[in-house]
């Protein structure tokens, strides 16, 4: 079974500094994997979505590695601002029949201080 | 595009009364459908799968006559918690996908219900 660990469970940073969120999985054998944003009582907003053969994605001041082999992934965020603050998940799916199915973990909890 | 909404957006009620939930894709086609719940500082965990037309496909540990789920057009998937609980209390999320369960499309996800039993 799919297990997926986010580090750190919370994390709070001044305006302007660059972060790193990590994100672990158990199960190698993943078709993609993509990290959310979610508001505080919102649904959830796709930021990056990266391929099992795929090394990274970017997107603005976002980028996500892979690294499939070892069952990590990371987020970057450049320059965070304010706007930043919000929770972020990592879901990866499964490969193969009734396993793509996506399994996320339980997030970070960014937030970013003016 | 693929814009999906939720409603209502909360909802209060009590214990012993059924709420439904709607689940709408506004312009595409939704095949497949998802229902998650999470719970405060917890990740999405998926409840159910449905395709159009069928019967769902519950979870394990997710009772299937108390989520009842009904997916009768290709746009509208709803989710009736029967005989709430205040246990039952928590956010749940559904989300749209063009392609069959057990494919690869990709899942776009409504702003979620918060639904509160007293």
């Amino acid at each position: 079974k799919q297990e997926v660990t986010q580090i750190p469970a919370a994390l709070s940073v001044p305006e302007g500094e660059n972060l790193v969120l990590n994100c672990s999985f158990t199960d190698s054998a993943i078709y993609n994997l993509q990290w959310f944003r979610q508001d505080p009582g919102k649904g959830l907003t796709s930021l990056l979505l990266i391929q099992s053969s795929q090394r990274e994605q970017t997107s603005g001041r976002l980028n996500a590695s892979l690294d499939k082999s070892s069952g990590r992934s990371t987020l970057y965020i450049a320059a965070s601002q304010p706007g930043d603050s919000a929770t972020y998940l990592c879901a990866v799916r499964g490969s193969g029949g009734s396993n793509y199915k996506l399994t996320f973990g339980k997030g970070t909890l960014l937030t970013v201080n003016p | 595009g693929a814009v999906v909404s939720q409603h209502p957006s909360w909802v209060i009620c009590k214990s012993g009364t059924s709420v439904k939930i709607e689940c709408r894709s506004l312009d595409f086609q939704a095949t497949t459908m998802f229902w998650y719940r999470q719970f405060p500082k917890q990740s999405l965990m998926l409840m159910a799968t449905s395709n159009e037309g069928s019967k769902a496909t519950y979870e394990q540990g997710v009772e299937k006559d108390k989520f009842l789920i009904n997916h009768a057009s290709l746009t509208l998937s709803t989710l009736t918690v029967t005989s709430a609980h205040p246990e039952d209390s928590s956010f749940y999320i559904c989300s749209a996908s063009g392609g069959l369960a057990g494919g690869t499309d990709t899942q776009y996800f409504g702003p979620g219900t918060r639904l509160t039993v007293l």
